[in-house]
């Protein structure tokens, strides 16, 4: 079965700096894998997807993640933090049609 | 529509009430789910509709949740005689393709007093 595991529930840094925010997954077959964001108050935002091609894929806001399947991961990165991108982010892999979800890791950025 | 809709954004029920939660998907998404997200963590699967058929029920967690989806658009998240656990903020999305990524609404946030 499917699974997702994000280190970390609070990660905490500095604007300017660089951001990374930890997925590794488990998957019997091929997965397909996805960064969301979630501000307060808000529902779910795609940030980026992995669906077997590019292993570095490039999203919105400036974040890439690179699908590492040697080490079963999928790490979201940003070179330097903005303060607007404090929020919550989750990871997720496809199960048939569902989405398996991470726990979430809320990002927090120091002034 | 332009997104996925969801209301209201905000309800607050008393113990024992019954709640009715709308989700509108992206005109001509095929699949639609629903999520339970309990404060500080992830969504929760409930059920997931392909069309009109409710093809898996298996997240409800109990018998007062019901949804339907009965002309493959609109949806409905019913909750019968809340309780305080019930608490949360309940997600809809909906997808074009078959295992793609999901479209969330903004999410209905319900609180039982």
């Amino acid at each position: 079965a499917q699974s997702v595991t994000q280190l970390g529930s609070h990660v905490s840094v500095s604007e300017g700096a660089l951001v990374l925010l930890r997925c590794n997954y488990s998957s019997s077959v091929p997965p397909y894998l996805f960064w969301y964001v979630q501000y307060p108050n808000q529902g779910l935002q795609l940030l980026l997807k992995y669906t077997s091609a590019a292993t570095l894929v490039k999203g919105i806001n400036g974040f890439e993640a690179e699908f590492k399947k040697s080490e079963t991961s999928f790490h979201l990165t940003k070179p330097s933090a903005h303060m607007s991108d404090a929020a919550e982010y989750f990871c997720a892999v496809n199960s048939n049609y569902q989405l398996i979800w991470g726990a979430g890791t809320k990002l927090i950025i120091k002034p | 529509g332009a997104g996925v809709s969801q209301s209201p954004r905000y309800k607050v029920a008393k113990r024992g009430q019954d709640v009715a939660l709308r989700c509108d998907p992206i005109s001509g998404h095929v699949s639609l789910f629903w999520y339970q997200q309990a404060l500080g963590q992830g969504p929760e699967f409930l059920t997931y509709f392909q069309n009109e058929a409710q093809l898996d029920k298996s997240g409800l967690p109990s018998d007062r949740f019901f949804a339907e989806r009965p002309e493959g658009s609109v949806s409905t998240l019913k909750i019968q005689r809340t309780q305080q656990e019930d608490s949360a903020v309940y997600l809809c999305a909906s997808t074009l393709l078959y295992g793609d990524e999901q479209y969330f609404g903004p999410g209905t946030r319900l609180t039982v007093t």
